[in-house]
């Protein structure tokens, strides 16, 4: 139990484009999903929290405006890298907790996002 | 003060060793406690919580808790090779509110 999916698991694009992320939880609905940012040799950097149906909640340094960030579904949540640049290629992870263990991260296999 | 402090190592023990990873956090507040192992390349598995001071055991792992020390660690008995990882210390404020320390990367030599 407790499985989260993303897709793609990596992806390559140009400077300047749009690349959407998608994070389900499959076998859970979850109430909270996380996104974070991990760069080579570095530990996890926590982006946003977001919950169904609000709006997503951003960390300190993190541009909501080019990171948009969509809950739609108690499974379903959506990272926009908008124009994105070469400085944006990194691994980004999603974790989701559900409605009965609410204290507990589940990740995603993550996506990595190469920008040329 | 870091919220979450771990070793960066490396850590490295023979095949067959008990490692032994250490975590220590600042909020005397928080409730709840995890250890994940990332391999390179991967994102987090969970490996264990621990909510209660003691040890909890499950197979070769152990996770120990002293909330007076603000003090978590986790053992593994008979490490493998396939042991060799980042391990993240995670500590769970109030719901939702979890902060991870920078991992503790092992490597076990056969």
């Amino acid at each position: 139990g407790a499985v989260v999916s993303q897709h793609p698991s990596w992806v390559i694009c140009k400077s300047g484009t749009s690349v959407k992320i998608e994070c389900r939880s499959l076998d859970f609905q979850a109430t909270t999903m996380f996104w974070y940012r991990q760069f080579p040799k570095q530990s996890l950097m926590l982006m946003a929290t977001s919950n169904e149906g609000s709006k997503a909640t951003y960390e300190q340094g993190v541009e909501k405006d080019k990171f948009l960030i969509n809950h739609a579904s108690l499974t379903l949540s959506t990272l926009t890298v908008t124009s994105a640049h070469p400085e944006d290629s990194s691994f980004y992870i999603c974790s989701a907790t559900g409605t009965t263990k609410t204290d507990t991260q589940y990740f995603g296999p993550g996506t990595r996002l190469t920008v040329l | 003060q870091k919220e979450v402090e771990q070793n960066s190592g490396p850590l490295s023990v023979p095949e067959g060793a008990i490692a032994s990873l250490n975590c220590t956090y600042s909020d005397r507040g928080s409730q709840s406690f995890f250890w994940y192992r990332q391999y390179s390349g991967k994102s987090p598995e969970l490996i264990m919580s621990i909510y209660s001071n003691g040890d909890k055991e499950d197979g070769r792992f152990t996770a120990q808790l002293n909330k007076a020390s603000q003090y978590v660690s986790l053992l593994i008995r008979d490490s493998q090779p396939s042991d060799s990882a980042t391990y993240l210390c995670a500590v769970n404020r109030n719901n939702n509110d979890m902060r991870f320390g920078a991992g503790t990367r092992l490597t076990v030599k056969p």
